[in-house]
């Protein structure tokens, strides 16, 4: 299967704890998005690289989240000290550029227990 | 963004179609409507999408007003592995995509 995937995905902390997460994109996939996603609620966007630029991020993304994608493949994001409410599914999703239209590909997620 | 509204939730019959339908008043010229559809513990998966005309794939059929003010996503033959939540979102040049709460299919044997 070549489809999207991400590790781990099942992560119990600690309050205070630092956490990464991975994303391995479809290879030929240039574009590469982060969205949350709390229960009873749809996804929210978080941020998104084409290639290995950071070109957007959300006001939700605060100064504790960080991500990267080094050489344009794949990514990390990492929540530095965590609280109680970053407890969430975080889900990563690639596409292909297009001219007016995307389809996003989502991988599995990683659900997110904070104590 | 230009928002949508979907009833909260649907019930269904095994191998009855299904009509989820989406308004979306403010849509632009240049949105295109999605539909992505996320089963329990899953990441979303995407269903469908079209512009102005009526569009078919081997999952569903997207019905879209001429006005374009609201869509139909069609379910010809539900099973039990269609119960989902679906979203319908509009995009086009925006590349990221804005959920709402969706519609909880339910799917009754």
């Amino acid at each position: 299967d070549t489809g999207v995937s991400q590790d781990p995905r099942h992560k119990i902390t600690k309050r205070g704890q630092n956490v990464t997460f991975r994303c391995d994109p479809i290879s030929e996939h240039n574009r590469l998005y982060w969205y949350r996603q709390t229960l009873g609620q749809g996804p929210e966007f978080l941020t998104y690289f084409q290639n290995e630029a950071q070109l957007e991020k959300s006001r939700l993304l605060s100064d504790r989240f960080s991500a990267e994608r080094p050489k344009g493949s794949f990514s990390t994001l990492e929540i530095q000290r965590t609280e109680q409410g970053d407890s969430a599914m975080y889900l990563c999703a690639s596409s292909v550029r297009e001219t007016y239209q995307e389809t996003q590909y989502f991988g599995p997620g990683t659900r997110l227990l904070v104590l | 963004d230009a928002k949508t509204t979907q009833p909260n939730s649907m019930e269904s019959n095994e191998e009855e179609p299904v009509h989820l339908p989406c308004n979306h008043s403010t849509i632009s010229g240049t949105d295109y409507i999605h539909w992505y559809r996320q089963l329990p513990s899953q990441g979303p998966e995407y269903v469908i999408h079209g512009l102005t005309s009526n569009v078919n794939n081997r999952m569903a059929s997207l019905a879209i007003a001429e006005d374009r003010k609201s869509s139909t996503l069609i379910l010809h033959r539900a099973t039990l592995r269609d119960a989902a939540v679906y979203y319908c979102i509009l995009g086009g040049s925006n590349y990221k995509l804005t959920f709402g709460k969706g519609t909880l299919l339910t799917v009754n044997p």
